[in-house]
């Protein structure tokens, strides 16, 4: 089955500086692979997400990389606020997200005012 | 409109008890899903259901997890003889999942913490 790793698991970022979280993927049927945010006491929510004829997608601060060929992505956050202080999931699914998503072990984002 | 919607919100029960999850996906979603998140862990995958049926089982832990999904909408998830480790939190997604692109993207309640005592 496939197997989502993540790096690093906790990530400190002055304010205004950028922020980049890494996962790779083992199943080179994964096609779809979505970010989530989740703030404390919540649901995951999804930010951004990047199907795999794309190798980058943007929207405002966030930007997300895809590598097929090294099965790794990255999730960019740039002139990064306090609100962005959570814990963030990549995740990963075949069938374009038609499935069951295989999750990252996450990352707690600390922005520093 | 409306979210996923999870009840209850908390749960503390006493081991060797059963326990019911109940999860309202947003309406006219036909795929939902469970999931489990242990404490400072990802989100385990449990099962999927496709309108009423569930294609995928294969994340449920023992044979005392079961779930139903009645009339393409409400999913019951249960846990019976309750133990220790199933304290986690049980997350519930849903989408359109049409087989179309841009509809597959999974919208999560805000869970049901589970406490087994």
């Amino acid at each position: 089955g496939e197997n989502v790793e993540q790096h690093p698991s906790t990530l400190s970022v002055q304010e205004g500086d950028s922020a980049v979280i890494k996962c790779t993927y083992s199943d080179s049927a994964s096609n779809y692979f979505p970010w989530y945010k989740q703030e404390l006491g919540k649901g995951p929510q999804l930010i951004i997400d990047i199907r795999s004829n794309v190798g980058e997608k943007k929207d405002q601060r966030i930007a997300v990389t895809l590598n097929k060929t090294a099965k790794h992505f990255s999730l960019h956050i740039t002139e990064t606020q306090p609100e962005d202080s959570a814990v963030y999931f990549c995740a990963a699914s075949p069938n374009f997200g038609n499935e069951k998503l295989t999750f990252g072990t996450g990352t707690r984002l600390t922005i520093i005012p | 409109g409306a979210g996923v919607s999870q009840s209850p919100s908390n749960k503390v029960t006493e081991k060797g008890k059963d326990v019911e999850l109940r999860c309202d996906p947003i309406s006219g979603h036909t795929a939902l899903y469970w999931y489990r998140q242990s404490l400072g862990q990802g989100l385990e995958f449990l099962i999927y259901f496709q309108g009423n049926s569930a294609p995928d089982k294969s994340g449920l832990p023992s044979d005392r997890f079961s779930a139903e999904r009645t009339g393409g909408s409400v999913s019951t998830l249960t846990i019976q003889r309750t133990q220790q480790e199933d304290s986690a939190v049980y997350l519930c997604a849903s989408s359109k999942n049409r087989g179309l692109a841009g509809q597959e993207t999974q919208y999560f309640g805000p869970g049901t913490r589970l406490l087994v005592l």
